[in-house]
Parts: structure tokens; C-alpha cells; sequence
């Protein structure tokens, strides 16, 4: 089946410093995912993002769907930016997301 | 507020017992899921539900059970053949014909005992 790999596995960055998540898969893809979860174990929609570019206020995120790989970008970050950033793919007529093993952000102040 | 609620939050069960989780969301949601997620790990499918009536197992299905006798309510229930049981669990819900892109609840964490 489809893989999905994330690096790096774990960052940690200065409060206002710029960071790049990245999200690697092994096949085509109808859909990708990326979510923030909180210290409190909610996970939170960043994106759907399948191709394409996208923004929402201090992140953005890039799906090239041909090389089979997607970034998330964290600009200016903030103490708030904590936690675990997954990617979720899904593919083909499966429903099924399958995901990576997140990336473990710190931000200190 | 529309949204998708988890009950209860946190839960403790001996060994031995069965125990059901509530899952209810109000977004009008086609389809359901259920998930778990051990420390360190992604989340891995357990059980999910495409239409009223109707669910197909995951990945690890083994030792739980689910019911989907409204569209509203997709409960989880871990039985005592779940050898381990002690996770986080997450539900999902989708909306039919928008993708696949899927949103959470807020999770209940099970510790056995």
C-alpha cells in the first residue's frame, strides 16, 4: 500500500524563526491532509490540499502531486505553533487516510 | 455550534470489562470513522461508516465493535478482547461528495486499569 513518510521527525525552533515541514508519498494521491495537533491531542485541519498552493494567514502549504510530495510552510512562528504536525493521504476509490508519523514541533520563546 | 463531540474525555476501565465510547456530530456528516493513535504514532483505522446501517472495518479491527443506527451517532465499543486497549481514540466524520477531507473530535483517552 501507499506510504507516507514526514520529515523531519522532530524541530525545534526560536520564536519568529521560519520552519519547512515536509511530506513524501510513494504513489499518486486524490487527496492530501495536513493537521496540527495540540498539546491537548486535537487535531486540527490546516489543509486539504491535493495540488496546489495554498495560505491561511502565517502558513502555507504546496502539493506537487507529480513528484509525489507536499510542504508545509510556518513562517514568523509563535510558542502557540507547538505540537505535532501530520500529513494524511488518501488514494484511489479507498476512503481510507492513511498517515505519516508527524513531525514534533517545539517553539520556544 | 456545529461540530463533531467525544464523551467522555478521559476513561478507565478494569480488565475484563467492556466499555463504549460516544462519538455525535451535528455537521450533517456522511460518513464516519473510528481511530487510534499510541504515543509516537499516527493514527490507525479502526472502524468506519460510509452510510446509516452500514460500517467496514479498518486496520485493526480486531476486539472492537461499532453501530451506526443514525447518521448523527457512530459509538465505539472496546471490548474485553482487546488486548491493548489503553490509547487515545479519535472520531472523524466526512461529508459525502467533497473530497475526502475529513475533520476530528476531540478524543477520549482510555487507560485500563
Amino acid at each position: 500500500g501507499i506510504q507516507v513518510e514526514q520529515s523531519p521527525p522532530d524541530l525545534i525552533l526560536q520564536e519568529g524563526a521560519n520552519s519547512t515541514l515536509r511530506c513524501n508519498f510513494s504513489d499518486s494521491v486524490n487527496n492530501l491532509q495536513w493537521f496540527h495537533q495540540n498539546p491537548w491531542g486535537q487535531l486540527i485541519n490546516l489543509f486539504y490540499i491535493p495540488s496546489g498552493t495554498k495560505q491561511n494567514g502565517r502558513l502555507s502549504a504546496t502539493t506537487v502531486a507529480t513528484e509525489r510530495y507536499s510542504l508545509l510552510y510556518i513562517s514568523s512562528s509563535q510558542t502557540t505553533d507547538s505540537g505535532v504536525y501530520f500529513c494524511a493521504v488518501n488514494a484511489g476509490n479507498n476512503r481510507k487516510l492513511i498517515w505519516g508519523l508527524g513531525t514534533s514541533l517545539a517553539v520556544n520563546p | 455550534d456545529g461540530g463533531i463531540t467525544q464523551s467522555p474525555k478521559y476513561l478507565f476501565r478494569k480488565e475484563g470489562q467492556n466499555v463504549t465510547l460516544s462519538c455525535e456530530q451535528n455537521l450533517n456528516h456522511d460518513a464516519m470513522y473510528w481511530y487510534r493513535q499510541d504515543p509516537g504514532q499516527g493514527l490507525r483505522l479502526i472502524y468506519y461508516s460510509q452510510i446509516v446501517n452500514d460500517f467496514q472495518k479498518g486496520d485493526i479491527a480486531e476486539g472492537y465493535s461499532v453501530s451506526r443506527e443514525k447518521k448523527e451517532s457512530f459509538p465505539l465499543t472496546v471490548t474485553s478482547a482487546q488486548k491493548n486497549p489503553t490509547a487515545f481514540y479519535l472520531c472523524a466524520s466526512r461529508l459525502a461528495g467533497a473530497g475526502n477531507e475529513q475533520f476530528f473530535g476531540p478524543g477520549t483517552r482510555l487507560t485500563v486499569l
